[in-house]
């Protein structure tokens, strides 16, 4: 298996430009997490989806950000419009079943907002 | 809020010594536990997990012991080799039905020749 795939690896942009980062879980996985993360804050959940479904997003910073899923094999993190604060690396993950099964990440797309 | 937390932040050890990594959690609930590795560039990669019905799992090189007791959570290496070194990352998964995990700060593993 391919494993979770990222795209794109680096992405850098001015302030106020829409990103889109997107995403292709691990085919057969039914939960897709979307984690940020930061220096100084580690790494944190932004959203997740469970059969496409967002579950919670509770951990997304405000409305600039949206997350979709809109079939089992993609997901895009859209950020409209950018700001510096939001530079980090953002991880896509994906898991086969809640609770009690690791989650597989991908290698992260470094977001610079400048 | 509550978090996972890590006692030391970076340790570094001798190629060929045992590491030991340690972490503390706060949810007395928490019902699985995993540690991740991360190399610089790339994502957290699973190493080994445990269920909280048990206190010991061993994997190739590396073992987990769980103390629900105390809430704490170790990951040994042993024989550490210089690919071992990375940033080791302790989560817990919350209860609840969800597979909401919850990570800890990291400790950074450096492995000298």
């Amino acid at each position: 298996d391919a494993g979770v795939i990222q795209s794109p690896r680096h992405e850098v942009t001015e302030m106020g430009q829409e990103v889109t980062l997107r995403c292709k879980p691990i085919s057969g996985h039914d939960y897709l997490f979307w984690y940020r993360q930061t220096m100084m804050r580690g790494l944190e959940l932004l959203i997740y989806f469970n059969n496409n479904v967002p579950i919670d997003d509770s951990g997304m910073p405000e409305d600039r950000f949206s997350a979709k899923m809109p079939n089992a094999s993609f997901s895009t993190l859209k950020i409209q419009p950018s700001e510096p604060r939001d530079s980090a690396v953002y991880f896509c993950a994906s898991s086969r079943d809640r609770g009690n099964s690791p989650l597989h990440f991908g290698n992260g797309t470094r977001l610079t907002v400048t | 809020g509550e978090s996972v937390g890590l006692h030391l932040p970076t340790l570094s050890v001798q190629e060929g010594d045992n590491s030991i990594i340690n972490c503390a959690y706060s949810n007395s609930a928490s019902d699985y536990f995993i540690w991740y590795k991360q190399e610089s560039g790339k994502g957290p990669q699973f190493i080994i997990d445990i269920r909280s019905n048990m206190d010991k799992r061993q994997g190739q090189r590396v073992t987990v012991l769980l103390n629900k007791t105390v809430k704490h959570l170790s990951l040994q290496i042993a024989a550490t080799q210089p690919g071992d070194s990375a940033v080791y990352f302790c989560a817990e998964n919350r209860p609840g039905g969800y597979n909401k995990l919850i990570f800890g700060a990291g400790t950074r593993l450096a492995v000298h020749p």
